[in-house]
């Protein structure tokens, strides 16, 4: 299956500061990425779709002017938690899109963020 | 109605024995079903496809019901090494190929 990087893996930031994620599909073209959000005991909660090339598409309850998602190319999707709270420290995953050749996403490794 | 249910659990279940695991989802319309384990503080990965006919993987076998609405995954003769969260998931074809994931079920293998 193709590789999906993320960086950094780890982040602790101060209340306020902003955070960029990059997602790197090394692999496989993705038109369409996804990014979930997992709190500590709790399932992976998605929390938007990004789109080669035009605006992300966000779930109910997820503020787009706070999670700005940028996808620029094929194999990179960037996830920015603008003015961060405590509230946001969680465990970040991106995937690409469904590779129909096996029927599967493929997952980052994940970025867990801490906002003290 | 959550969209997709699972047994958080946690299961603990002595070496060697068989456990089985149930997830339920809303969507009728849903297409495919996944069976994922993730292990503490990584990310998910794919454990199995679940097919209409089922499919076995090893020791791991995976079971479809669109009737009631549910998938169903059983593991055999466990290993320690099967302790897990095992995530079930429902990819919503019209739905820009979205997963939905259930809570998960975890797993504690006793030796």
């Amino acid at each position: 299956g193709a590789v999906v990087s993320q960086h950094p893996s780890w982040v602790i930031c101060k209340s306020g500061t902003s955070v960029k994620i990059e997602c790197r599909s090394l692999d496989f073209q993705a038109t369409t990425m996804f990014w979930y959000r997992q709190f500590p005991k709790q399932s992976l909660m998605l929390m938007a779709t990004s789109n080669e090339g035009s605006k992300a598409t966000y779930e109910q309850g997820v503020e787009k002017d706070k999670f700005l998602i940028n996808h620029a190319s094929l194999t990179l999707s960037t996830l920015t938690v603008t003015s961060a709270h405590p509230e946001d420290s969680s465990f970040y995953i991106c995937s690409t899109g469904r590779d129909f050749a096996t029927d599967t996403q493929y997952f980052g490794p994940g970025t867990r963020l801490t906002v003290l | 109605r959550k969209e997709v249910e699972q047994d958080p659990g946690p299961f603990n279940v002595p070496e060697g024995a068989t456990v089985a695991f149930n997830c339920t989802y809303s969507n009728s319309a849903s297409q495919s079903f996944f069976w994922y384990r993730q292990d503490c503080r990584k990310e998910p990965k794919l454990l199995m496809s679940v097919y209409s006919s089922g499919n076995e993987d090893g020791r791991f076998t995976a079971q479809l019901n669109r009737a009631s609405q549910y998938i169903s995954l059983l593991i055999r003769d466990s290993k320690l090494s099967d302790s897990a969260t095992y995530l079930c998931a429902v990819n919503d074809e019209g739905r820009d190929d979205k997963i939905i994931f259930g809570k998960g079920t975890r797993l504690h293998i006793l030796p």
